[in-house]
Parts: C-alpha cells; structure tokens; sequence
C-alpha cells in the first residue's frame, strides 16, 4: 500500500538556520506529493505541493523536489524563523473511486528559537 | 467566507455515552472528509463524502458513523465512546478538481 515516512523530530534550530526535513513515500503509479503545516492550535494547511517527478513546489520560501528515483519529497528552508515553529507534514495522494484522499507521515515538529 | 468550520472544541466523555461533532464548510466542496490525529501517528482517514448522500469508509471507520444530507454539513457520530476514541478530530473539504483540501479548527475529544 502507500505510505509516507517522515524524521521523526522535534527539530531544534537557531533563527536562520538551515531547515531539512526529510521525507520518503511508498506508493503505486504516480502519486502528488505535498507538504502540510499545523500551527499551534490549528488545523493544517497546504503549504506546497509537486504533481510530477522533478516538479519543486514553492511557498513562504519553502520548498521540495519530487525526486521519483529516491521516492522522496525532502522539504527545506534557507533561513527559519521563529514563526515557522510548526509540525510539518508530508503527504501523498491516491486516488480511491475517483476521489483523492491524502496519506499523511506521521508529522515533524520544528522548534525554532531566537 | 468561514471556510470549514468544527463544533466543539472541547468534548469530553465518559465510556457509552454517544455524541455528534459538527462540520460545516461555506465554499460549496463537494468533497469532505473526517481525520483523526493520535500522538505519533499523523492524521487517519475515518470517513469520506464526494457528495450529499454519498459516504463512504476510510482507513478506521470503526467506531464512527457520518451522513450527508446537504453538501455544507457533515457530521460524525460516535455512538458508544470508548478511550481509544480520545483523539483530535479534524473535518476537511475539497472541490472535486482540486488535491488541497481545507482544514477545520479540530475538535479535541477526550473520553474517560
């Protein structure tokens, strides 16, 4: 079946560190891959997304390429900030009698401190 | 618009007791669907709509039941609560179209 596995966290950085949160999926065909972040209290939000392979997907100056030959959709960032403090989810699509449902990982929580 | 909005917020239950956690969405989706969140384990798919009148199960449906009756509101209903049901519930919807579905608020459930 299809899944997703995400580095477990949390993942502790200094404001303007670099940001690499890993992640690798299993999944028959050709899945879309995305990125969800929960906010404190919140509920999730898309934060970018990659249809094909090579697409990179882009938002808030994050971004993942969706490399099909590791089957991974790593997420980065050049310089976080506090506000980025945040559990980050990667997902998949699969489509079940034409509707998508996601498959999440299991979440990586990033701690990003002053 | 609201967006997808989730009632309670709060819930707590003792063993048996039954209830209903309300999810409404203004954007006209005819896609919703009902996750569950648990420490360690991301987010799992209970039940799903692609319309009014239409549900089906997802990945734990055991335990919960939902109906459509109006493309805004999709409820779900637990009809004897146990403690594996403690959890964070999360109410999502999409257009038929499109892969990024719309997260409610959550509702945090705990049952005793």
């Amino acid at each position: 079946g299809n899944s997703v596995t995400q580095m477990e966290g949390p993942v502790t950085l200094s404001e303007e560190a670099f940001l690499t949160i890993n992640c690798t999926y299993t999944a028959t065909g050709y899945p879309s891959l995305f990125w969800y972040v929960q906010y404190p209290g919140e509920g999730l939000q898309l934060l970018l997304k990659a249809t094909k392979a090579d697409d990179k997907g882009s938002n808030k100056g994050f971004e993942a390429t969706y490399r099909k030959e590791t089957t991974s959709f790593h997420l980065e960032k050049g310089s976080v900030q506090v506000s980025d403090s945040a559990v980050y989810f990667c997902a998949l699509i699969r489509l079940n009698s034409g509707y998508s449902t996601l498959t999440f990982g299991k979440g990586t929580m990033l701690l990003v401190s002053p | 618009n609201a967006g997808v909005t989730q009632t309670p917020k709060f819930q707590v239950l003792k063993t048996g007791q039954s209830m209903t956690l309300q999810c409404a969405q203004d954007m006209n989706h005819e896609y919703m669907s009902w996750y569950r969140q648990d420490p360690g384990m991301g987010l799992r798919l209970i039940h799903y709509s692609v319309g009014a009148g239409i549900t089906d199960q997802g990945e734990v449906p055991n335990g919960y039941n939902v109906s459509r009756s109006t493309t805004e509101d999709f409820p779900l209903r637990l009809l004897s609560a146990a403690p594996s049901q403690t959890s964070v519930y999360f109410c999502a919807s999409s257009t038929g179209n499109s892969y990024e579905q719309y997260f409610g608020p959550g509702t945090r459930l705990t049952v005793t």
